[in-house]
Protein backbone atom coordinates (compact mmCIF):
# COMPACT_ATOMS: atom_id res chain seq x y z
CA UNK A 1 0.00 0.00 0.00
CA UNK A 2 1.52 3.50 -0.85
CA UNK A 3 1.95 5.38 1.92
CA UNK A 4 1.11 9.31 0.60
CA UNK A 5 -1.83 9.09 -2.42
CA UNK A 6 -2.45 11.57 -4.51
CA UNK A 7 -4.07 11.97 -7.24
CA UNK A 8 -2.05 12.06 -10.49
CA UNK A 9 -4.86 14.28 -12.43
CA UNK A 10 -4.40 16.44 -14.45
CA UNK A 11 -6.11 18.81 -12.72
CA UNK A 12 -7.03 21.93 -15.14
CA UNK A 13 -8.04 25.44 -14.23
CA UNK A 14 -8.17 28.52 -15.54
CA UNK A 15 -6.48 31.59 -14.87
CA UNK A 16 -7.16 33.54 -12.09
CA UNK A 17 -9.30 30.61 -9.74
CA UNK A 18 -8.04 28.54 -7.20
CA UNK A 19 -6.65 25.06 -7.69
CA UNK A 20 -6.95 22.70 -5.06
CA UNK A 21 -4.49 19.68 -4.42
CA UNK A 22 -4.90 16.45 -2.24
CA UNK A 23 -3.17 14.07 -0.48
CA UNK A 24 -3.88 11.58 1.72
CA UNK A 25 -1.29 9.39 4.22
CA UNK A 26 -1.21 6.02 5.45
CA UNK A 27 1.64 6.40 8.32
CA UNK A 28 -0.32 8.10 11.71
CA UNK A 29 3.17 8.24 13.12
CA UNK A 30 4.16 10.85 10.30
CA UNK A 31 5.44 13.95 11.92
CA UNK A 32 5.75 16.68 9.21
CA UNK A 33 4.35 17.54 5.15
CA UNK A 34 5.66 19.28 2.79
CA UNK A 35 3.97 20.10 -0.69
CA UNK A 36 7.23 19.96 -3.49
CA UNK A 37 6.48 21.68 -7.32
CA UNK A 38 8.36 20.02 -10.00
CA UNK A 39 8.28 20.98 -13.51
CA UNK A 40 8.98 19.25 -16.10
CA UNK A 41 12.67 18.47 -16.78
CA UNK A 42 13.52 19.82 -13.28
CA UNK A 43 14.45 18.74 -10.17
CA UNK A 44 11.39 19.29 -6.59
CA UNK A 45 11.09 23.12 -4.94
CA UNK A 46 9.75 23.07 -1.74
CA UNK A 47 6.85 25.86 -1.30
CA UNK A 48 5.35 24.39 1.68
CA UNK A 49 5.65 22.69 5.05
CA UNK A 50 3.25 22.30 7.98
CA UNK A 51 3.55 20.61 10.84
CA UNK A 52 0.40 20.91 12.55
CA UNK A 53 -3.04 20.55 12.17
CA UNK A 54 -4.95 23.77 10.79
CA UNK A 55 -3.87 26.31 8.07
CA UNK A 56 -0.09 27.83 7.27
CA UNK A 57 -0.58 30.58 4.92
CA UNK A 58 2.12 31.89 2.18
CA UNK A 59 1.35 34.37 -0.25
CA UNK A 60 -0.76 32.26 -2.55
CA UNK A 61 -0.48 29.24 -1.10
CA UNK A 62 -2.25 27.79 1.84
CA UNK A 63 -1.47 24.63 2.88
CA UNK A 64 -3.90 22.51 5.45
CA UNK A 65 -3.64 19.28 7.46
CA UNK A 66 -5.54 17.46 9.24
CA UNK A 67 -4.01 14.56 11.27
CA UNK A 68 -7.31 12.92 11.77
CA UNK A 69 -8.39 12.63 8.44
CA UNK A 70 -4.78 11.64 7.29
CA UNK A 71 -5.04 14.55 4.96
CA UNK A 72 -3.22 17.09 3.55
CA UNK A 73 -3.92 20.10 0.85
CA UNK A 74 -2.81 22.66 -0.53
CA UNK A 75 -4.77 25.67 -2.18
CA UNK A 76 -3.40 28.33 -5.05
CA UNK A 77 -5.20 31.40 -5.51
CA UNK A 78 -5.06 33.44 -8.13
CA UNK A 79 -3.68 30.39 -10.42
CA UNK A 80 -1.37 31.71 -13.50
CA UNK A 81 -0.32 29.70 -15.97
CA UNK A 82 3.82 29.83 -14.44
CA UNK A 83 2.31 27.28 -11.82
CA UNK A 84 1.78 24.88 -14.46
CA UNK A 85 3.60 22.04 -12.84
CA UNK A 86 3.49 18.52 -10.91
CA UNK A 87 2.75 19.07 -7.14
CA UNK A 88 4.45 16.42 -5.16
CA UNK A 89 2.92 15.60 -1.56
CA UNK A 90 5.44 14.45 0.86
CA UNK A 91 5.39 13.37 4.27
CA UNK A 92 7.97 13.07 7.05
CA UNK A 93 7.92 9.52 8.93
CA UNK A 94 10.47 9.21 11.30
CA UNK A 95 13.28 6.81 10.97
CA UNK A 96 15.10 9.52 8.89
CA UNK A 97 12.78 8.82 5.70
CA UNK A 98 10.28 11.06 3.78
CA UNK A 99 7.52 9.61 1.32
CA UNK A 100 6.46 11.15 -1.77
CA UNK A 101 3.26 10.84 -3.36
CA UNK A 102 3.15 10.65 -7.19
CA UNK A 103 2.66 13.97 -7.82
CA UNK A 104 -0.48 15.77 -9.73
CA UNK A 105 -0.35 17.49 -12.77
CA UNK A 106 -1.65 21.10 -13.03
CA UNK A 107 -2.53 22.72 -15.80
CA UNK A 108 -3.88 26.48 -15.80
CA UNK A 109 -5.08 27.48 -19.36
CA UNK A 110 -4.67 31.30 -19.64
CA UNK B 1 24.26 30.62 -0.31
CA UNK B 2 25.03 27.83 -3.04
CA UNK B 3 22.22 24.86 -3.14
CA UNK B 4 23.08 21.29 -3.44
CA UNK B 5 25.21 20.43 -6.56
CA UNK B 6 25.27 16.67 -8.01
CA UNK B 7 27.64 15.79 -10.50
CA UNK B 8 27.51 14.86 -13.34
CA UNK B 9 24.10 16.39 -14.71
CA UNK B 10 23.86 13.15 -17.38
CA UNK B 11 25.41 10.27 -18.05
CA UNK B 12 25.20 7.16 -20.48
CA UNK B 13 26.44 4.06 -19.19
CA UNK B 14 26.30 0.41 -20.94
CA UNK B 15 24.34 -2.63 -18.94
CA UNK B 16 26.99 -4.63 -16.58
CA UNK B 17 28.99 -1.10 -15.90
CA UNK B 18 28.70 0.67 -12.41
CA UNK B 19 28.49 4.52 -11.85
CA UNK B 20 29.52 6.36 -9.06
CA UNK B 21 27.28 9.92 -8.55
CA UNK B 22 28.09 12.77 -6.11
CA UNK B 23 26.48 15.18 -4.10
CA UNK B 24 27.21 18.15 -2.19
CA UNK B 25 24.89 19.27 0.45
CA UNK B 26 24.31 22.92 1.52
CA UNK B 27 26.86 24.47 3.44
CA UNK B 28 26.08 23.65 6.87
CA UNK B 29 23.59 20.37 5.72
CA UNK B 30 24.37 17.37 7.41
CA UNK B 31 21.98 15.25 6.04
CA UNK B 32 21.68 13.97 2.80
CA UNK B 33 18.81 11.68 1.33
CA UNK B 34 18.64 9.84 -2.14
CA UNK B 35 16.30 9.59 -4.56
CA UNK B 36 15.23 7.85 -7.49
CA UNK B 37 12.95 9.26 -9.99
CA UNK B 38 11.10 7.08 -12.97
CA UNK B 39 7.89 8.13 -14.48
CA UNK B 40 5.97 5.20 -13.69
CA UNK B 41 7.43 5.03 -9.75
CA UNK B 42 7.76 8.83 -8.41
CA UNK B 43 10.28 9.60 -6.53
CA UNK B 44 11.74 6.32 -4.45
CA UNK B 45 13.81 6.53 -1.72
CA UNK B 46 17.02 4.99 -1.24
CA UNK B 47 19.07 6.03 1.48
CA UNK B 48 19.60 8.31 4.07
CA UNK B 49 22.71 9.54 5.63
CA UNK B 50 23.92 11.78 8.51
CA UNK B 51 27.67 12.32 9.73
CA UNK B 52 28.84 9.11 7.84
CA UNK B 53 26.52 6.63 8.92
CA UNK B 54 24.04 4.95 7.03
CA UNK B 55 20.49 5.67 8.89
CA UNK B 56 17.75 5.04 7.05
CA UNK B 57 17.63 2.41 3.17
CA UNK B 58 15.12 2.01 1.13
CA UNK B 59 13.58 -1.10 -0.80
CA UNK B 60 16.49 -1.33 -3.66
CA UNK B 61 18.98 -4.24 -4.22
CA UNK B 62 22.48 -4.51 -3.18
CA UNK B 63 23.78 -3.11 -5.99
CA UNK B 64 22.38 0.40 -4.74
CA UNK B 65 24.93 1.85 -1.71
CA UNK B 66 26.34 4.85 -0.87
CA UNK B 67 28.45 6.70 1.73
CA UNK B 68 29.12 9.90 3.21
CA UNK B 69 32.23 11.88 3.44
CA UNK B 70 33.25 13.84 6.50
CA UNK B 71 32.41 16.88 4.77
CA UNK B 72 28.93 15.73 4.06
CA UNK B 73 29.17 14.99 0.54
CA UNK B 74 27.79 11.82 -0.46
CA UNK B 75 28.12 9.52 -3.25
CA UNK B 76 25.79 6.65 -4.24
CA UNK B 77 27.00 4.17 -6.45
CA UNK B 78 25.34 1.44 -8.45
CA UNK B 79 26.97 -1.59 -10.02
CA UNK B 80 26.04 -3.94 -12.53
CA UNK B 81 23.93 -1.61 -14.50
CA UNK B 82 20.80 -2.81 -15.47
CA UNK B 83 18.19 -1.32 -18.14
CA UNK B 84 16.02 -0.38 -15.41
CA UNK B 85 17.95 1.96 -13.52
CA UNK B 86 18.07 4.47 -15.82
CA UNK B 87 16.46 7.22 -14.00
CA UNK B 88 16.85 10.48 -12.44
CA UNK B 89 18.51 10.01 -9.19
CA UNK B 90 18.32 13.18 -6.86
CA UNK B 91 19.97 14.27 -3.82
CA UNK B 92 18.59 16.09 -1.18
CA UNK B 93 19.98 17.86 1.89
CA UNK B 94 18.44 18.92 5.29
CA UNK B 95 20.19 20.24 8.46
CA UNK B 96 19.81 17.23 10.26
CA UNK B 97 18.65 18.57 13.17
CA UNK B 98 15.30 17.68 13.69
CA UNK B 99 14.59 19.87 10.69
CA UNK B 100 13.02 17.94 8.10
CA UNK B 101 12.81 20.39 5.27
CA UNK B 102 14.51 18.90 2.23
CA UNK B 103 16.19 20.80 -0.60
CA UNK B 104 17.23 19.06 -4.22
CA UNK B 105 19.43 19.32 -6.08
CA UNK B 106 19.38 19.24 -10.19
CA UNK B 107 19.61 15.69 -9.95
CA UNK B 108 21.80 13.46 -12.66
CA UNK B 109 19.80 11.42 -15.57
CA UNK B 110 21.48 8.07 -15.99
CA UNK B 111 20.69 6.33 -18.94
CA UNK B 112 21.79 2.65 -19.39
CA UNK B 113 21.50 1.24 -22.97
Amino acid sequence: QKEVEQNSGPLSVPEGAIASLNCTYSDRGSQSFFWYRQYSGKSPELIMSIYSNGDKEDGRFTAQLNKASQYVSLLIRDSQPSDSATYLCAGYTGGFKTIFGAGTRLFVKA
Amino acid sequence: KAGVTQTPRYLIKTRGQQVTLSCSPISGHRSVSWYQQTPGQGLQFLFEYFSETQRNKGNFPGRFSGRQFSNSRSEMNVSTLELGDSALYLCASTIGRGNTEAFFGQGTRLTVV
